[in-house]
């Protein structure tokens, strides 16, 4: 099993571009999430699924959308990249059960110019 | 919506010391606390977590301790070695609904001296 994995692992941008930050992951988890990881405040949760079809809004959700089509993947856009967005990406997933381990992905580390 | 806070934010120990990380959290109907690991430019991985039936959990040199009516959780690391060097990061979570999303403290940053 390759576990979560998420693409591209470096990525600059210009303010006003948009991109995709791409996660999947193999093991058949019904749970998966988007965090942000910004230096001296944890991480903090951007979006979240609890299947295929079904998304809802985490603590910090503006300025980025997610749609969950299939079991394994889980992308996060960002519509209009701005510098506030510059940060490093985490993606999660976990099995349907409750208090299960969320598993993360490597990250993606993004700057916005 | 759920708050953890986390304290100290750097703790540095000599090598076969033990060290001591707490948090403490808002939402009465938290009942997963996990804590994670965290090395430079890594990601974050789960190290030892509690439910809140029980008041402590042990796995080897870690310990974690939680106090429901106090709201608050603690890690206990015995016999630090220099590879216990890293961020540690406490979470909270109502880990029985749908939602079961985390939210996190800020983070301790643990440096052992060897």
């Amino acid at each position: 099993n390759a576990g979560v994995t998420q693409t591209p692992k470096f990525q600059v941008l210009k303010t006003g571009q948009s991109m995709t930050l791409q996660c999947a992951q193999d093991m058949n988890h019904e749970y998966m999430s988007w965090y942000r990881q910004d230096p001296g405040m944890g991480l903090r949760l951007i979006h979240y699924s609890v299947g295929a079809g079904i998304t809802d809004q985490g603590e910090v959700p503006n300025g980025y959308n997610v749609s969950r089509s299939t079991t394994e993947d889980f992308p996060l856009r960002l519509l209009s990249a701005a510098p506030s967005q510059t940060s490093v990406y985490f993606c999660a997933s976990s099995q349907g059960r409750s208090y299960n381990e969320q598993f993360f992905g490597p990250g993606t580390r993004l700057t916005v110019l | 919506g759920e708050n953890v806070e986390q304290h100290p934010s750097t703790l540095s120990v000599q090598e076969g010391d033990s060290a001591v990380i707490k948090c403490t959290y808002s939402d009465s109907a938290s009942n997963y606390f996990p804590w994670y690991k965290q090395e430079l430019g890594k990601r974050p991985q789960l190290i030892i977590d509690i439910r809140s039936n029980v008041g402590e959990k042990k796995d080897q040199r870690i310990a974690v301790t939680l106090n429901k009516t106090a709201k608050h959780f603690s890690l206990h690391i015995t016999e630090t070695q220099p590879e216990d060097s890293a961020v540690y990061f406490c979470a909270a979570s109502r880990g029985d609904t749908g939602r079961r999303a985390l939210t996190f403290g800020s983070g301790t940053r643990l440096q052992v001296q060897p």
